[in-house]
């Protein structure tokens, strides 16, 4: 068993639909939740990075994490056409999340927003 | 602009030869970067950790030998892949840990093809 599991997808979703992004994960230690865009060859690059249990938005984005399932969603509200790439989940456990940068990645979802 | 700066972008190699991949920091000193490897539609694996001044810790499976890390100062870190197969052909991705921003930051990529 991976210990991230992520549906690769591939979603497709109208413009200014809801797009629901999900993650399991196994591994009881991870602390640091996070979620990376990653357009075609390139870098991920970070949308949102959340602590433990709980919600954060972002503008348009919002995570949220729940420890008790082992279950992290990101949602996209009034998805653009520009939003179109693939999400990466990833976690750490060690102190200083992201700033320690030993992450394990989900396996991504491909998103495409069409006009 | 980005911050971590990856080169080259793009790499076509006969098999046999050795490639060098540069992974440089732009506006931090990086005492730790990372090294990852993402096939087609899969998620990014972390292949080892480089640390300036000392010996990149590998992870489990990647062979050290093959796959070279050199962090001889703050700013670059360089993955050479030795004696390059097709079956290495992957895509690179390094990332850089800025402590003063607590933050990390991703490489744009490198795709490596071996004929």
């Amino acid at each position: 068993q991976k210990e991230v599991e992520q549906d690769p997808g591939p979603l497709s979703v109208p413009e200014g639909a809801i797009v629901s992004l999900n993650c399991t994960y196994s591994n009881s230690a991870f602390q640091y939740f996070m979620w990376y865009r990653q357009y075609s060859r390139k870098g991920p690059e970070l949308l949102m990075y959340t602590y433990s249990s709980g919600n954060k938005e972002d503008g348009r984005f919002t995570a949220q994490v729940d420890k008790s399932s082992k279950y992290i969603s990101l949602f996209i509200r009034d998805s653009q056409p520009s939003d179109s790439a693939t999400y990466l989940c990833a976690m750490s456990a060690n102190a200083g999340g992201t700033s320690y940068g030993k992450l394990t990645f989900g396996q991504g979802t491909i998103l495409t927003v069409h006009p | 602009g980005a911050v971590v700066s990856q080169h080259p972008s793009r790499v076509i190699c006969k098999s046999g030869t050795s490639v060098k991949i540069e992974c440089r920091s732009l506006d931090f000193q990086a005492t730790t970067m990372f090294w990852y490897r993402q096939f087609p539609k899969q998620s990014l694996m972390l292949m080892a950790t480089s640390n300036e001044g000392s010996k990149a810790t590998y992870e489990q499976g990647v062979e050290k030998d093959k796959f070279l890390i050199n962090h001889a100062s703050l700013t670059l870190s360089t993955l050479t892949v030795t004696s390059a197969h097709p079956e290495d052909s992957s895509f690179y991705i390094c990332s850089a840990r800025d402590l003063r921003r607590e933050k990390l930051f991703f490489g744009s990529g490198t795709q490596l093809s071996v004929l």
